[in-house]
């Protein structure tokens, strides 16, 4: 079953804004991963965290997760074209991926 | 770099058909898996393996089985196809991580269109 949720399920942006998607679970994490899906490409390993309250950074993306480790966020600043895809978190173990939030991005 | 392939990207099938849909990696993983991917409702597990021979039910098991006979290549077998397994199918390969750390490596997907 669904071990965690994403919201929003979809987001339409215009360039130049920034965009959150967030990651939620109702029981606490080891660790949790990002992925981003291309349109007609296949999920690619961005990033995981481990720790709590920890952050990382990858340019412009910045990953969150919470101090309870039952959360996650994924925050783009300024997004461009080539952001557009789908970011799905993925709890390692679970073997249950997120739903995934789908970004569009308005030039 | 991980390279995991599919055997076909795209594949058109007829209802009543058994179809085989092949999965090859080449970094010795140990953890495979095959997903159905369709719109509004992400990626949901069909089966995983976790070692030659051995197999495990995901989410969405039924109308499904799958072969693992050697590591590097994991199958998945639609017994008698129907059009409501129209989807995408995606492969991944999993890199074993400390304390749980796993990182799943995808093939490029096989777009099944069942008539």
């Amino acid at each position: 079953g669904q071990q965690v949720m994403q919201i929003p399920q979809y987001q339409h942006v215009q360039e130049g804004e920034d965009f959150t998607t967030y990651c939620n679970s109702s029981t606490t994490l080891s660790n949790i991963q990002w992925y981003k899906q291309r349109p007609g490409g296949h999920p690619v390993f961005l990033i995981q965290l481990v720790k709590s309250g920890e952050v990382k950074k990858q340019k412009r993306l910045t990953f969150q997760f919470g101090e309870a480790k039952k959360n996650s966020s994924l925050h783009i600043t300024a997004t461009q074209t080539t952001d557009v895809g789908t970011y799905f978190c993925y709890p390692p173990g679970k073997s249950t991926f997120g739903d995934g939030t789908t970004l569009t991005v308005k030039p | 770099d991980v390279k995991v392939t599919q055997s076909s990207r795209y594949l058109v099938k007829r209802t009543g058909e058994k179809v085989f849909l092949e999965c090859v990696q080449d970094m010795d993983h140990e953890n495979m898996f095959w997903y159905r991917q369709d719109p509004g409702l992400g990626l949901r597990l069909i089966y995983f393996s976790y070692d030659v021979k051995m197999k495990e039910k995901g989410d969405i098991p039924e109308g499904y089985s799958v072969s693992r006979e050697k590591k590097e290549r994991f199958s998945l077998i639609l017994e008698s196809a129907s059009t409501n397994q129209t989807s995408m199918y995606l492969c991944a390969s999993m890199k074993p991580g400390l304390a749980g750390t796993d990182t799943q490596y995808f093939g490029p997907g096989t777009r099944l269109t069942v008539l």
